[in-house]
């Protein structure tokens, strides 16, 4: 059974740096075309790619974020962290880690209920 | 990478058939046959429904079909069901760059 979960801060303040986590079970990310990828959704907004990491260590970013973004994998732990930098309230939204199987053309098949992170002072 | 371009609604009433569109450019979804489409009830995550333009994960109904056309692609339900209505998202992989569209209701009347 396949399962991933976000944790990390609820609330954070402007400035301060992200760090989430996502725990996964089920699947190893030492498996050809495995990958575990970050998604986020301000509230009532659009869902937003942010970063992936892949089963050979290979990481992705989205452009827009890029210099702020840092993603990471412990195989060993079946975890995967995403910093996030300079918080400002428009980072405000749910976080959601997610999975791909079989490469990246095969979509993120299974996800984390998401966290919400609030940016606030 | 720039978003992808989905009608912000769209509605059926039951039993109907309904298509939502999601336009990218010739780079991302006209280059790759790697489209994906979710769907997301209210305060929960994101479901695969389609990927790979077409097909469908296990237990996806096949009232849900994929299809592609140049720099657009499609995501039809059929024979809409009340719990067919929520958002529905494209994503497109794109050579190292994942990409959402704006996303759709779609309203069941």
């Amino acid at each position: 059974q396949v399962t991933l979960r976000e944790s990390g801060p609820a609330l954070v303040k402007p400035t301060q740096t992200l760090t989430l986590t996502c725990t996964f079970s089920g699947f190893s990310l030492s498996t050809s075309g495995m990958c575990v990828g970050w998604i986020r959704q301000p509230p009532g907004k659009a869902l937003e790619w942010l970063a992936l990491i892949d089963w050979d260590d290979d990481k992705y970013y989205t452009t827009s974020l890029k210099t702020r973004l840092t993603v990471s994998k412990d195989t060993s732990k079946n975890q995967v962290v995403l910093t996030m930098t300079n918080m400002d309230p428009v980072d405000t939204g749910t976080y959601y880690c997610a999975r791909i199987s079989s490469g990246y053309t095969h979509g993120f098949d299974y996800w984390g209920q998401g966290t919400l992170v609030t940016v606030s002072s | 990478q720039s978003a992808l371009t989905q009608p912000p609604s769209a509605s059926g009433s039951p039993g109907q058939s309904v298509t939502i569109s999601c336009t990218g450019t010739s780079s991302g979804i006209g280059g790759y046959d790697s489209v994906s489409w979710y769907q997301q009830h209210p305060g929960k995550a994101p479901k695969l429904m389609i990927y790979e333009v077409s097909k469908r994960p296990s237990g996806v109904p096949d009232r849900f079909s994929g299809s592609k056309s140049g720099n657009t692609a499609s995501l039809t339900v059929s024979g809409l069901q009340a719990e067919d209505e929520a958002d529905y998202y494209c994503s497109s992989y794109a050579g190292s760059n994942w990409v959402f569209g704006g996303g759709t209701k779609l309203t069941v009347l």
